[in-house]
């Protein structure tokens, strides 16, 4: 059975404090691991499909890397706009579904 | 402008009263699904459908049942709704996740059954 975890649960971080989000996942031949964002009562919007180990992925501040076990989303001087909460997905070849983490909560204060 | 289309987006019920949440896409998407979201377990997936006529149950499908007549509409409907499918729903569509294109997700119905 695929599974994600998604570490840390919540993180808050001073405006321009860069750091990472971890996605640890279990799948059974990776298609392809997504990262989205969530806004407080809005749906995921999709930000990067990321497909084998040390492919990497930019858009604005945000960078997401990938190996064979985890990915990271890492975030440089995050600005009070990029609050949300972050999840990560994979799907398994052959598989029509994405099974999702958790999710972690980023608070950037200014 | 592209988008995923749910109604309603709040909607309070009782149990048994049987109800239907519409999603609609107008980005002429092959695949959609819908998908419950509640605290500590995150997205899990209803149903999908790849193309009309074609659905398949997800990780969670009991109470729930799905139709896919056109390509644009995918309602879900519950029967019976008990007060444990009080939760988040999100409808979402892609154009062909074999390529890995994301899913396009609507903004939600917060269904409560009381």
């Amino acid at each position: 059975e695929d599974q994600v975890t998604q570490s840390p649960e919540a993180l808050r971080l001073q405006e321009g404090e860069s750091s990472s989000l971890n996605c640890s996942y279990t799948v059974s031949g990776l298609r392809g691991l997504f990262w989205y964002r969530q806004d407080p009562g809005k749906g995921p919007e999709f930000l990067f499909t990321l497909y084998s180990a040390g492919e990497e992925k930019e858009k604005e501040r945000l960078k997401a890397t990938l190996t064979k076990k985890e990915s990271f989303l890492h975030i440089t001087a995050p600005k009070p706009e990029d609050s949300a909460t972050y999840l990560c997905a994979v799907q398994a070849f052959g598989n029509e579904k994405l099974t999702f983490g958790t999710g972690t909560r980023l608070t950037i204060i200014p | 402008e592209a988008q995923v289309t749910q109604n309603p987006r709040y909607l309070i019920t009782v149990t048994g009263k049987k109800l239907t949440v519409t999603c609609s896409q107008n980005m002429n998407h092959e695949y959609m699904s819908w998908y419950r979201q509640d605290p500590g377990l995150g997205l899990r997936q209803i149903y999908y459908s790849m193309n009309v006529e074609v659905t398949d149950k997800g990780d969670v499908p009991e109470g729930y049942k799905v139709s896919r007549k056109e390509k644009r509409n995918f309602p879900l409907i519950l029967e019976s709704p008990s007060p444990n499918q009080t939760s988040l729903y999100f409808c979402a569509s892609s154009l062909d996740l074999t390529r890995g294109n994301g899913y396009t997700f609507g903004s939600g119905t917060r269904l409560t059954v009381v």
